[in-house]
């Protein structure tokens, strides 16, 4: 496609449900990232993956988040037992080489935890 | 650390008047700095960026940044606000860290544009 594109584009979550977030990065990009956005804050780092490699999750703020990207393209970022705090909106982000060139966001992922 | 920070959280503006947000940034090496922009129920996008060329980097839709490493200051600059200019616009600096760059956010500025 032409953009990163993220779906579900808002999700309902009840306490304790899990979620899944998919992201499909610009076709050929080798860098992707998750962000993850609070209401009134800037983006935070959660994870990044080179290809299928997830070379950095220092961001991931609990053991109930995981992140992965099998082949190297599509991203799914899973919360399990979801709570409250979880609520924000989820950002993925593609580039064709590390982040000092142009990083693509999509339009994002908003989670409310009820 | 690479760190940034953004002076006012809120900016409100006349149409037609100069633009001003602030930032300042915090690095150990020549840092690689972005504004971005976020429209409502939109990505972010990306207005400028700072990669060691020109201190003075034009953007788009009329924005512009000064680097001034003496200051440690990378101001988004506007000659005359559009009423679609109204949004939340984030400094960014670029990290090196385990051999690729990620980007730290500021926490923004929500600018505001009024007739």
């Amino acid at each position: 496609g032409a953009g990163v594109s993220q779906s579900p584009r808002y999700k309902v979550a009840k306490r304790g449900q899990d979620v899944a977030l998919r992201c499909d990065p610009i076709s050929g990009h080798v860098s992707l990232f998750w962000y993850q956005q609070a209401l009134g804050q800037g983006p935070e780092f959660l994870t990044y993956f080179q290809n299928e490699a997830q070379l950095d999750k220092s961001g991931l703020p609990s053991d109930r988040f995981f992140a992965e990207r099998p082949e190297g393209s599509v991203s799914t970022l899973k919360i399990q037992r979801t709570q409250q705090e979880d609520s924000a909106v989820y950002l993925c982000a593609s580039s064709s080489q590390g982040a000092a060139t142009e990083a693509f966001f999509g339009q994002g992922t908003r989670l409310t935890v009820v | 650390a690479q760190s940034v920070t953004q002076l006012d959280s809120h900016v409100s503006v006349s149409e037609g008047t100069p633009v001003l947000l602030r930032c300042n940034y915090s690095s150990s090496y020549s840092p690689s700095l972005f504004w971005y922009v976020q429209h409502p129920n939109k990505g972010l996008q990306l207005l400028l960026k700072y990669t060691s060329a020109a201190t003075l980097v034009k953007g788009i839709n009329g924005f512009e940044a000064e680097f001034k490493k003496s200051e440690t200051s990378f101001h988004l600059t506007k000659p005359s606000a559009h009423m679609s200019d109204a949004a939340e616009y984030f400094c960014v600096v670029s990290l090196f860290s385990g051999g690729y760059n990620k980007l730290i956010f500021g926490a923004g500025t929500r600018l505001a544009v009024h007739p």
